[in-house]
């Protein structure tokens, strides 16, 4: 079983909409959450990071993770154009380890 | 400013070959990285540097040699390039214990034929 698993999409959705990525992880000794952004032909960005189960906000976008799941989700609010991209939720154990990568979701937001 | 850049963006070369890739951080921080993102878009680490000590070397084969000359350079040397190779690398850094805070470069696209 691989460590991440991330729905690669398409995903596409019209202007406005919510929108809801999720990733699954099978390790429960992940300790960080990330959400990394990649525009087309560019590097990842970091948008988001948690360490602890629940929400947490930062403008339109909401990070949620359930650790007794084991799942992460990233949600868009009021989706605009400008957020069609990659996105790749990331994990980490702790200390000099890697991060583990999900395969990526590809949103496309409509005008 | 560019935190993170690399050299060349594109590489276009045939099998066999060796060729090198430059990675340069200006954020002052002391770990570096280098990823592969296959066609599939998988980004996966190769290896991992913290102040110029190798940290993390994951199963990547021989042919490829990291070599980190100073804290804000790590270089990507790769010999006899196969087919497989084609893909697209990363440089990222990070500073100290904010591993999952990474910054990456805009990638070199390798193409071998």
């Amino acid at each position: 079983q691989k460590e991440v698993e991330q729905d690669p999409g398409p995903l596409s959705v019209p202007e406005g909409a919510i929108v809801s990525l999720n990733c699954t992880y099978s390790n429960s000794a992940f300790q960080y959450f990330m959400w990394y952004r990649q525009y087309s032909r560019k590097g990842p960005e970091l948008l988001m990071y948690t360490y602890s189960s629940g929400n947490k906000e930062d403008g339109r976008f909401t990070a949620q993770v359930d650790k007794s799941s084991k799942y992460i989700s990233l949600f868009i609010r009021d989706s605009q154009p400008s957020d069609s991209a990659t996105y790749l939720c990331a994990i980490l154990y702790s200390g000099n380890t890697p991060l583990v990568f999900g395969k990526g979701t590809r949103l496309s937001v409509i005008a | 400013d560019t935190a993170v850049s690399q050299t060349p963006k594109y590489l276009v070369t045939q099998m066999g070959n060796d060729k090198s890739i430059k990675c340069e951080q200006n954020l002052g921080h002391d770990t570096m990285y280098w990823y592969k993102q296959d066609s599939k878009k998988f980004l996966k680490i190769m290896f991992s540097y913290n102040n110029k000590e190798l940290i993390i070397n994951e199963t990547v084969p021989n042919r490829f040699s990291p070599k980190s000359p100073d804290k804000a350079h790590l270089n990507l040397h790769i010999n006899s390039l196969e087919l497989g190779d084609s893909a697209v690398y990363f440089c990222a850094s990070s500073q100290g214990r904010t591993l999952y805070e990474q910054y990456f470069g805009p990638g070199t696209r390798l193409t071998v034929t």
